[in-house]
């Protein structure tokens, strides 16, 4: 079974709105990461959380991550039509076969 | 140029066929894995090679194999292909088991 899920599966806003979308996972990690996905390409890393970190942020992004509930939730704010995408949470453990995708999120920006 | 390329990106075959894909990478890492995307289920590890010598099974290994040619290429074969391995292809590259991955463009690869 796949360690994250994300939630929801596809959020539709209003530009200049913020998104919030959450993923939650089963395991202990070393790392949680979100990537983006443009439609049919290839996946583009946005930020990465480290387990013993809490919040973190990049530009319009923020990450958070509570490690006591296995979830995490990332913030896009003031969204564009450029930030309609499918983000992917990434939960990475230290060992083995350690990187295991979410079924992503589909988040459409209207303008 | 793209750090992590594959080939080809779009690829139509028939059931039985032999296929092999394609990745190279100049990022200079190490660690190369290959994915498959399906609608909604997001991406699934298919296998992963933390050097040239070290290649691991993934998620959904069955009927599929690999070969670490050198440390910029990985390739991803088909040996017999079925219609349900239609899907996304994508080949990642990272420098450390635990750090960023970095992705190819995909190869979309259908399976009549």
């Amino acid at each position: 079974s796949q360690q994250g899920e994300e939630d929801p599966q596809a959020l539709s806003i209003q530009e200049g709105e913020n998104a919030t979308m959450n993923c939650s996972y089963k395991t202990s990690i070393n790392n949680l990461q979100w990537y983006r996905q443009n439609s049919g390409r290839g996946l583009v890393h946005l930020i990465l959380i480290r387990s013993n970190e809490r919040e973190k942020h990049s530009g319009r992004l923020r990450v958070t991550l509570d490690t006591s509930k296995k979830s995490s939730s990332l913030l896009i704010t003031a969204s564009r039509a450029a930030d309609t995408a499918s983000y992917f949470c990434a939960t990475v453990r230290a060992y083995g076969q350690n990187f295991v995708f979410g079924p992503g999120t589909r988040l459409s920006v209207l303008p | 140029d793209a750090d992590v390329t594959q080939t080809p990106r779009n690829r139509i075959t028939k059931t039985g066929k032999r296929i092999m894909l394609e990745c190279s990478q100049t990022k200079g890492h190490d660690r190369m894995y290959w994915y498959r995307q399906d609608p909604g289920l997001g991406l699934r590890l298919i296998y992963y090679s933390f050097d040239v010598k070290d290649i691991n099974k993934g998620e959904i290994s069955d009927g599929y194999s690999v070969s670490r040619q050198a440390q910029a290429k990985f390739s991803l074969s088909l040996e017999s292909a079925i219609p349900n391995q239609t899907a996304l292809y994508f080949c990642a590259t990272s420098d450390l088991a635990v750090d960023t991955q970095y992705f190819g463009p995909g190869t979309r690869l259908t399976v009549l």
